[in-house]
């Protein structure tokens, strides 16, 4: 079974600062790994995504996420807060194979607060 | 390029009723997710469509649940003799093969509350 972890429901930054929300996961078999932003009333936009070969991946709205197996962790991470950036963000995990199917387990989701 | 769309966004209705959520996925994405956002938690999935196979259902929480897609198109979620524990937000997505996974586009939700 695959679960994922979210510490912290909220985190709060001031604009410019470093932005850090932490996602550690467990699962039994390589996973896919991912981070959704949601902006008020709307649904879920893909960030980044965790597949194979290089653990540092970049997004969008320059974001990045780095996979560290041995810590089972996928921090998401931005040098540098915006307003804009105000939003829930969900990490996710699904299985690493082929059945085509990414049933996506996701975190309880972590609240980022921006003030000026 | 239209999004994935959800009809509608907000429903509220008495315990005991029937109620119909709609989706409308990307054109030509052959998979389909529901799943469902209680206030404060993350996302549980539902029910997947992936063209014609049987649709897995092992998330649905009880038989008061029900879900059909016609082909590759639209989607409906349907909630029978609905109880307070419903209210949640029902997220639908749909998804097309990219690189080895399957991206999820996700619609905006609607807003379930069970009175």
């Amino acid at each position: 079974a695959q679960s994922v972890t979210q510490l912290g429901s909220h985190v709060s930054v001031s604009e410019g600062a470093l932005v850090l929300l932490r996602c550690n996961y467990s699962s039994s078999v390589p996973p896919y790994l991912f981070w959704y932003v949601q902006y008020p009333n709307q649904g879920l936009q893909l960030l980044l995504k965790y597949t194979t070969g290089a653990t540092l991946v970049k997004g969008i709205n320059g974001f990045e996420a780095e996979f560290k197996k041995s810590e089972t962790s996928f921090h998401l991470t931005k040098p540098s807060a915006h307003m804009s950036d105000a939003a829930e963000y969900f990490c996710a995990v699904s299985p690493l194979g082929n059945t085509g199917f990414q049933k996506l387990v996701f975190g309880t989701g972590t609240r980022l607060l921006v003030s000026p | 390029g239209a999004g994935v769309s959800q009809s509608p966004s907000n429903k509220v209705t008495e315990k005991g009723k029937d109620v119909e959520l709609r989706c409308d996925p990307i054109s030509g994405h052959t998979a389909l997710y529901w799943y469902r956002q209680r206030l404060g938690q993350g996302l549980e999935f539902l029910i997947y469509f992936q063209g014609n196979s049987a649709p897995d259902k092992s998330g649905l929480p009880s038989d008061r649940f029900s879900a059909e897609r016609t082909g590759e198109s639209v989607s409906t979620l349907t909630i029978q003799r609905t109880q307070q524990e419903d209210s949640a937000v029902y997220l639908c997505a749909s998804s097309f093969r990219v690189a080895g996974t399957y991206e999820q586009y996700f619609g905006p939700g609607t807003r379930l509350t069970v009175t």
